[in-house]
């Protein structure tokens, strides 16, 4: 069975600096994996996800994720961190093309931005 | 992409209740899902809303406790049935559709149960 495990429940960085949120996952098959964003009261958000067309997948707002099997890793990034990236990140990981079994959640980093 | 509405947006209920949650999709969707997200907690798929036949339950829930309707394309509902404090959560709804079959969510029903 799939799993994913996000390192760190909290992350605190200062606005303008770079953003690292660890994701790694288990999967017995070729996995596509997700990060999602929640914002404070509202819904899931899809940042970005890979599908294996391509290694280093690029988002929205500037972020992206690099898939590295050696690792089984799909850390997400961001050069410069903004006020507005202050929200909850999940990883999520499907076993099928975009989930049709469904999606299994890491526990979510919470963004902290530090003015 | 879709967009997902639910109703209600939340609700404070009492113990030993039901609630039934409404999830409209914008435009047809292949696959339809629900999600509960504990307090601090991450997503937990309840189950998949199958068009015109019952839902497919994950491990640990059952259709007596949360009945699942999904009689078209673009709208299911989720009823959580006699109502205990546990069950506070928010309760989401996915859609599944287009490129790469993405899974789109609906801003989740935050119910409370007292």
């Amino acid at each position: 069975a799939q799993s994913v495990t996000q390192l760190g429940s909290h992350v605190s960085v200062s606005e303008g600096a770079l953003v690292l949120l660890r994701c790694n996952y288990s999967s017995s098959v070729p996995p596509y994996l997700f990060w999602y964003v929640q914002y404070p009261n509202q819904g899931l958000q899809l940042l970005l996800k890979y599908t294996s067309a391509a290694t280093l997948v690029k988002g929205i707002n500037g972020f992206e994720a690099e898939f590295k099997k050696s690792e089984t890793s799909f850390h997400l990034t961001k050069p410069s961190a903004h006020m507005s990236d202050a929200a909850e990140y999940f990883c999520a990981v499907s076993d099928s093309g975009g989930g049709a079994d469904g999606l299994t959640f890491g526990k979510g980093t919470h963004l902290i931005i530090q003015p | 992409s879709a967009v997902i509405s639910q109703k209600p947006s939340r609700d404070i209920c009492q113990r030993g209740t039901s609630l039934t949650i409404q999830c409209q999709v914008d435009s047809q969707v292949t696959m339809m899902f629900w999600y509960r997200q504990q307090p601090g907690q991450s997503l937990t798929l309840i189950a998949t809303a199958n068009q015109g036949s019952e839902a497919t339950y994950e491990s640990g829930f059952v259709i007596d406790k949360f009945p699942i309707s999904r009689p078209n394309l673009t709208f299911s509902t989720l009823t959580v049935s006699n109502m205990s404090p546990e069950d506070s959560s928010i309760y989401l709804c996915s859609g599944l559709q287009g490129e790469g079959e993405t899974q789109y969510f609906g801003p989740g029903t935050r119910l409370l149960v007292l």
